[in-house]
Order: C-alpha cells, then sequence, then structure tokens
C-alpha cells in the first residue's frame, strides 16, 4: 500500500501570505496526485489533479507542483477563504490513500 | 451539476451491520465509478472502496472482509454495508464519484482520476 505523508500538519499564516503545504509518497506515484480543500463542517472539493491541473472554478493563486514521489500544494496569496484543512491523494492504484491533513489557521 | 446525497441511519449498535445509501442526481449514473470514504470526527480520510457502475468492486483491505458496495443503476443509487461494527467505525462517511480523466502517455496506461463531487457526508455513530 501507498503511504501519504503531509507537512507541515498545521500552519498559522496572514492574510496575503504566500503558503506550501507538502506531499510525499512512499513510492513513485508519477504525477498520480490530487489535492483537496476541506471547510469546517463540509465535504472535500478538489483543488488539483494530476499534480498540477488546476480544477474549474478554484482560483489561480493555487498551484500544484512535483511527480514522483515529492509533491507540493502552493498558495500564493491567503485569501480569508483559504482558511481550512488540506488533504493530498494518490490516485496511482488502490487502495487510494489519503495525507493525514494541513490544518491551515489564521495568524 | 451532479449532486450526491448520502442516507441512513445516525446510530448503529455494535456488533450490527452499519448501512448507507447514495444517490446521485442531475446527471448521468452511468460510466463513472463509485466510492464510499469515512473520516473519524477530527481525523483524517479513509478509503473504504468503490463499486462501478456496472457492479465491479474494489475494497480497502483493511475492510474487505466486512465490506459490501452495491448499485443500483434503476435508482440512480450507491450503498454502502458494512458488517460487524464497533466503535471504530464511528466517522462521517462520504460518498463520491470518481471522474476518470486523461492520459498524457503513449497507450494511456492509467488515466488521471480524482473524486468529484462529493456528497455532504453521513455522521454515524456506534454505540449502545
Amino acid at each position: 500500500d501507498i503511504q501519504m505523508t503531509q507537512s507541515p500538519s498545521s500552519l498559522s499564516a496572514g492574510v496575503g501570505d504566500r503558503v506550501t503545504i507538502t506531499c510525499r509518497a512512499s513510492q513513485n506515484i508519477s504525477r498520480y496526485l490530487n489535492w483537496y480543500q476541506q471547510k469546517a463542517g463540509k465535504s472535500p472539493k478538489v483543488l488539483t489533479y494530476a499534480a498540477s491541473t488546476l480544477q474549474s472554478g478554484v482560483p489561480s493563486r493555487f498551484s500544484g507542483s512535483g511527480s514522483g514521489t515529492d509533491f507540493t500544494l502552493t498558495i500564493s496569496s491567503l485569501q480569508p477563504e483559504d482558511f481550512a484543512t488540506y488533504f493530498c491523494q494518490q490516485s496511482y492504484s488502490t487502495p487510494y490513500s489519503f495525507g493525514q491533513g494541513t490544518i491551515l489557521e489564521i495568524k | 451539476q451532479v449532486q450526491l446525497q448520502e442516507s441512513g441511519p445516525g446510530l448503529v449498535k455494535p456488533s450490527e451491520t452499519l448501512s448507507l445509501t447514495c444517490n446521485v442526481s442531475g446527471g448521468s449514473f452511468s460510466s463513472y465509478y463509485y466510492h464510499w470514504i469515512r473520516q473519524p470526527p477530527g481525523k483524517g480520510l479513509e478509503w473504504i472502496g468503490y463499486s462501478s457502475y456496472t457492479g465491479r468492486s474494489n475494497y480497502s483491505p483493511s475492510l474487505k472482509s466486512r465490506v459490501t458496495i452495491s448499485v443500483d443503476t434503476a435508482k440512480n443509487q450507491f450503498s454502502l454495508r458494512l458488517t460487524s461494527v464497533t466503535a471504530a467505525d464511528t466517522a462521517i462517511y462520504y460518498c463520491a464519484r470518481e471522474v476518470i480523466g486523461y492520459c498524457d502517455s503513449p497507450g494511456c496506461l492509467k488515466t488521471y482520476n480524482w473524486f468529484d463531487p462529493w456528497g455532504q457526508g453521513s455522521l454515524v455513530t456506534v454505540s449502545s
């Protein structure tokens, strides 16, 4: 099974800050990596898929990069609505697996 | 646009069977894979398994002995059954559709897929 490890587990940042979240896979998953945003009390929503393709309707301040085992999600200029929990997920092989999540909090 | 909605009991007794249904509306039911994913309160996401619209299924090895996911194409619904539940099965259960995306390699060994949309989630508590 493929293990996904995110860092950091939590992060405090301010509006306008640039933020980067990292996700590492336990084996090569090429670009089969998706990022999701989950706001409190809501279900997750996809932000990027195939490592770097932005889902339709997602603001361009979000970007994904990486391949192989190391991936990043970057928010170029944090907005108030971006404070949430972020998860990575590998779609390379079943059982599909998620990172443990990164809680992004307001500083 | 397509919407998914979970339904089922919010309380299940230990050793009994958890049953949830996900209704799919507003779009085509065929040509997709339908998944169940759970999240213990305050914790991360765990993939449970999927069924294709043709009924082909695949389950997490950690739950395989207790899980059944089935589809009802006539009703545009799919269901989850989890037997012999314990307190460790207390979680928010989400249904989600797997979008079959694109290939960017010659021969297309595997498409890029992702979960979209998700249902709003159904909290199931296992307690006597």
